[in-house]
């Protein structure tokens, strides 16, 4: 497809456990955003990367929190020793350039019991 | 923080009234976008109004941008049901990424 997928649509894992999140953008997007929004809130800005570097990681969380992108496409998002408080969606975006429209994926529902 | 914010937190109306909601922000910017969100999902585009713009139109919709007060405002207008959903702005200032505000959940009612 043309648009940015993201795996799995839905994860549900155990207090503790390690999960990772998988993005793949639109073809030749420079730009990958990383979000997480709870439910019924906005978006809380996590990481970005222009092509395979993050200039900006001061959104991520904790520690526990970690992303990258290799080759300039796809994205992994690994959350570490997850607690309930990371249950949420997990959105990825991908725009031609820094600042220009963003193209959203399906997003991750991460469930932690 | 050039977070913007959006006004009011909800808005309910009924179908065939138009349906206004406005974003405020911090800094200066070089554009401005409006996105739509269905059922907590990806966020859909809308418009994007650059910074030496006024006024922007796309079918129903139409954008305004107001730099002096560091105010846009998004105006929907016909409302159908399905343009229930939460609206988000998003600010640009010089090279950094989209800033988002928590969104405005609109209803309309048929």
């Amino acid at each position: 497809g043309a648009g940015v997928s993201q795996s799995p649509s839905n994860k549900v894992t155990e207090k503790g456990k390690d999960v990772e999140l998988r993005c793949d953008p639109i073809s030749g997007h420079t730009a990958l955003y990383w979000y997480r929004q709870s439910l019924g809130q906005g978006l809380e800005f996590l990481i970005y990367f222009q092509g395979n570097s993050a200039p900006d990681k001061s959104g991520l969380p904790s520690d526990r929190f970690s992303a990258e992108r290799t080759g300039g496409s796809v994205s992994t998002l690994t959350i570490q020793r997850t607690q309930q408080e990371d249950s949420a969606v997990y959105l990825c975006a991908s725009s031609s350039g820094v600042g220009n429209e963003q193209f959203f994926g399906p997003g991750t529902r991460l469930t932690v019991l | 923080s050039q977070q913007g914010e959006e006004d009011p937190q909800a808005l309910s109306i009924q179908e065939g009234e138009n349906a206004t909601m406005n974003c405020s922000y911090k800094t200066s910017i070089n554009n401005l976008q409006w996105y739509r969100q269905n059922s907590g999902r990806g966020l859909v585009h809308l418009i994007l109004i650059r910074s030496n713009e006024r006024e922007k139109h796309s079918g129903r919709l139409r954008v305004t941008l107001d730099t002096s007060k560091k105010s846009s405002s998004l105006l929907i207008t016909a409302s159908r049901a399905a343009d229930t959903a939460s609206y988000f702005c998003a600010s640009v200032s010089g090279n950094t990424p989209l800033v988002f505000g928590k969104g405005t959940r609109l209803s309309v009612i048929a």
